[in-house]
C-alpha cells in the first residue's frame, strides 16, 4: 500500500526566501507525481506533474524534482511571495489506474 | 475551457439523513474521481470511473455510499444514512484518461450534526 509523507507539516518564511518542500513515498512503482496547491475553502490547483521517466519539471518560480529510486520529490519555490501562502499537497499516481495517493500537505505562510 | 463543476458548495444535515452531491467534469474527460478530504488531511480516493464504468471503489464505504456516472459524463455521489464522521469536503476531479493530470472542482463541504 502506497504511503506518502510530507515534511515539514508547516512552514513560515519571510517574503523573498527560497524554500523547499519535501515529499516521500514508499512504493517506487509510480506512474507520475503531482504537486497541488490548495487555498482555504477551495479545491486543488495542479502546479506541476512529473512523469515517472522524468527527473524534474519547472513552471515559473516553481521547480519540482523526482528521484523515483529513493522515493522522494521536492518542490522548490524561488523568491517566495505572500500570495504563495497556501497548503501544498504532493500526490503519487499508481501504475494500474492512475489512482492518486496524497500526503497530508505542508501549510506554507509567507509573511511580508 | 470550463473547469469541473460541483454542487452544492455547502450542505448541513443531521445524522441518519441522506445527501447527494453532483459533479460535471471537463468536457471530453474520460476519467472521473470522487475524493473525501477530512480537515487537516490530504484527499482520499473514494471511487474512480473510466467513462461510465467503475475501475476502483476499494475505499468506498459501500454500506452507506453509492455513486454513479450516467452516460459517462455527470456523476452523483450519495450518502445514506450519514454519520458524524462523514463531515468532510467531497472533491470531484477529472482527467483525459487514467494517469493523466487531474483537475479538481471547488468541492462540497458537508457538515453532519
Amino acid at each position: 500500500k502506497q504511503e506518502v509523507t510530507q515534511i515539514p507539516a508547516a512552514l513560515s518564511v519571510p517574503e523573498g526566501e527560497n524554500l523547499v518542500l519535501n515529499c516521500s513515498f514508499t512504493d517506487s512503482a509510480i506512474y507520475n507525481l503531482q504537486w497541488f496547491r490548495q487555498d482555504p475553502g477551495k479545491g486543488l490547483t495542479s502546479l506541476l506533474l512529473i512523469q515517472s521517466s522524468q527527473r524534474e519539471q519547472t513552471s515559473g518560480r516553481l521547480n519540482a524534482s523526482l528521484d523515483k529510486s529513493s522515493g522522494r520529490s521536492t518542490l522548490y519555490i524561488a523568491a517566495s511571495q505572500p500570495g504563495d501562502s497556501a497548503t501544498y499537497l504532493c500526490a503519487v499516481a499508481g501504475t494500474s489506474y492512475g489512482k492518486l495517493t496524497f500526503g497530508q500537505g505542508t501549510i506554507l505562510t509567507v509573511h511580508p | 475551457e470550463a473547469g469541473v463543476a460541483q454542487s452544492p458548495r455547502y450542505k448541513i444535515i443531521e445524522k441518519r439523513q441522506s445527501v447527494a452531491f453532483w459533479c460535471n467534469p471537463i468536457s471530453g474527460h474520460a476519467t472521473l474521481y470522487w475524493y473525501q478530504q477530512i480537515l487537516g488531511q490530504g484527499p482520499k480516493l473514494l471511487i474512480q470511473f473510466q467513462n461510465n464504468g467503475v475501475v476502483d471503489d476499494s475505499q468506498l464505504p459501500k454500506d452507506r455510499f453509492s455513486a454513479e456516472r450516467l452516460k459517462g459524463v455527470d456523476s452523483t455521489l450519495k450518502i445514506q444514512p450519514a454519520k458524524l464522521e462523514d463531515s468532510a469536503v467531497y472533491l470531484c476531479a477529472s482527467s483525459l484518461d487514467r494517469g493523466a493530470e487531474q483537475f479538481f472542482g471547488p468541492g462540497t463541504r458537508l457538515t453532519v450534526l
